[in-house]
């Protein structure tokens, strides 16, 4: 059973660049989330799927585009790198309705932008 | 909107000792979650364990324990017989009832573990 698949795992930009993290779950679950990680600021959300055809915006969400191309698969779109992007990203998933239901999260991607 | 906060951005403790990491919540409403989250030096999120805000007894796993003190808007984070794998960065988070909504994590706490 492989939960939360990310990928890529490492990436290395340059300021102006473009790349998609990739994220797919085969929990058959509804919610999914995307988080960023920067050291002494804890897991910051940036977009999040409620359920499959939607999308709404996080605390973070300047930078960022997301698709929720179908039930598994939940992607994280930066259009043109900045250095401030500079972080680890984690994707994660839950069941959404049962609400004590915890977040299944990936192994993270760590992003550098030079 | 709620916020999570983790007042104690490191803890050390010795080995087969008693820690405990402290985390406080804003919120106005009376029905919620919380949990807890643990990351090794491996980066995966783990859940340590979680407690729903309607329910007095507080919630344990194994050597793993909370605090929950509801009217002080607190859930601290006991770790008995600590071991050298309990070393890591640890979250706290806040659930809101509402269907789908996302967790809110506090800033951290890095834990050592002394041998």
């Amino acid at each position: 059973n492989a939960g939360v698949t990310q990928t890529p795992k490492f990436q290395v930009l340059k300021t102006g660049q473009s790349m998609t993290l990739q994220c797919a779950q085969d929990m058959n679950h509804n919610s999914m989330y995307w988080y960023r990680q920067d050291p002494g600021m804890g897991l910051r959300l940036i977009y999040y799927s409620a359920s499959e055809g939607t999308t709404d915006k996080g605390e973070v969400p300047n930078g960022y585009n997301v698709s929720r191309l179908n039930k598994r698969e939940f992607s994280l779109r930066l259009e043109s790198a900045a250095p401030s992007q500079t972080s680890v990203y984690f994707c994660a998933s839950t069941t959404g309705g049962a609400k004590a239901s915890p977040l299944h999260f990936g192994n993270g991607t760590r992003l550098t932008v030079t | 909107a709620q916020t999570v906060t983790q007042s104690q951005p490191e803890m050390s403790v010795q080995e087969a000792e008693t820690v405990t990491l402290s985390c406080t919540y804003d919120t106005s409403e009376s029905d919620y979650y919380l949990f807890w989250y643990k990351q090794p030096p491996s980066r995966q999120m783990i859940l340590v364990i979680r407690q729903e805000a309607y329910k007095q007894q507080n919630a344990t796993e194994n050597r793993f324990s909370v605090n929950f003190q509801k009217a002080a808007k607190s859930f601290s984070l006991k770790i008995s017989d600590s071991q050298l794998g309990d070393a890591a960065m640890y979250f706290c988070a806040y659930r809101s009832p509402r269907s789908y909504t996302p967790l809110v994590f506090g800033k951290g706490t890095r834990l050592s573990v002394i041998a």
